[in-house]
């Protein structure tokens, strides 16, 4: 079956580094996407993997594995705003979007 | 670019009446809108995917005649929940996808409805 995992919650100190992992299983590949969700808003895009390696955009980079079904999301210099939830998502070969169910994660001062 | 909007942004209705949410497109040409339903603290759940003319696929476990969703036009779909219940409150959002770039996939975000049934 086709499936997400990454972790409930997460919690990191403001101006600190924190790395969100998710693996995934999918039936076919079209990339990797992560979301970032602020509570009672729609998700906002964040990066779109498709090949392996690392992207890099301002304080957020996102790096992916297809031979381990892996990816992360790296987030530099945190702010109280990043406090939200982290959303990985994988496209599979009919180009739907298999969902994890997101990283909840708490930034204290 | 690449602006989706969802009207009404949130709705009270009581037990038994039907309300319809639209999702639209404001700046480029959705060839497929996706509806979702999110509960509290849960992830999105895919109810359907709709293609422009055509009719719309049901995820399974997703009622169809009680989730009518019709995307007439590229740039408006709408989703009606007929004879709603308490237990269909939640948090629905669309988003919407061009086949304009094939490179990306990425799926636009409409801000969401947030519907309450009494």
């Amino acid at each position: 079956g086709q499936n997400i995992d990454q972790p409930t919650e997460m919690t990191a100190t403001e101006g600190a580094i924190v790395q969100i992992n998710c693996t995934y299983q999918t039936s076919g590949f079209n990339g990797l996407f992560w979301y970032q969700q602020h509570a009672g808003e729609a998700p906002t895009f964040l990066s779109y993997n498709v090949l392996d390696g690392l992207e890099e955009k301002g304080r957020f980079s996102s790096f992916l594995s297809r031979s381990k079904g892996y990816s992360y999301l790296l987030l530099k210099e945190l702010q109280m705003k990043d406090s939200a939830s982290y959303l990985c998502a994988a496209m599979d070969s009919n180009y739907q979007l298999i969902w994890g169910a997101g990283t909840k994660l708490i930034i204290k001062p | 670019g690449a602006v989706v909007s969802q009207h009404p942004s949130w709705v009270i209705c009581k037990s038994g009446t039907s309300v319809k949410i639209e999702c639209r497109s404001l700046d480029f040409q959705a060839t497929t809108m996706f509806w979702y339903r999110q509960f509290p603290k849960q992830s999105l759940m895919l109810m359907a995917t709709s293609n422009e003319g055509s009719k719309a696929t049901y995820e399974q476990g997703v009622e169809k005649d009680k989730f009518l969703i019709n995307h007439a036009s590229l740039t408006l779909s709408t989703l009606t929940v007929t004879s709603a219940h308490p237990e269909d409150s939640s948090f629905y959002i669309c988003s919407a996808h061009t086949n304009r770039d094939r490179e990306s996939y990425e799926q636009y975000f409409g801000p969401g409805t947030r519907l309450t049934v009494t």
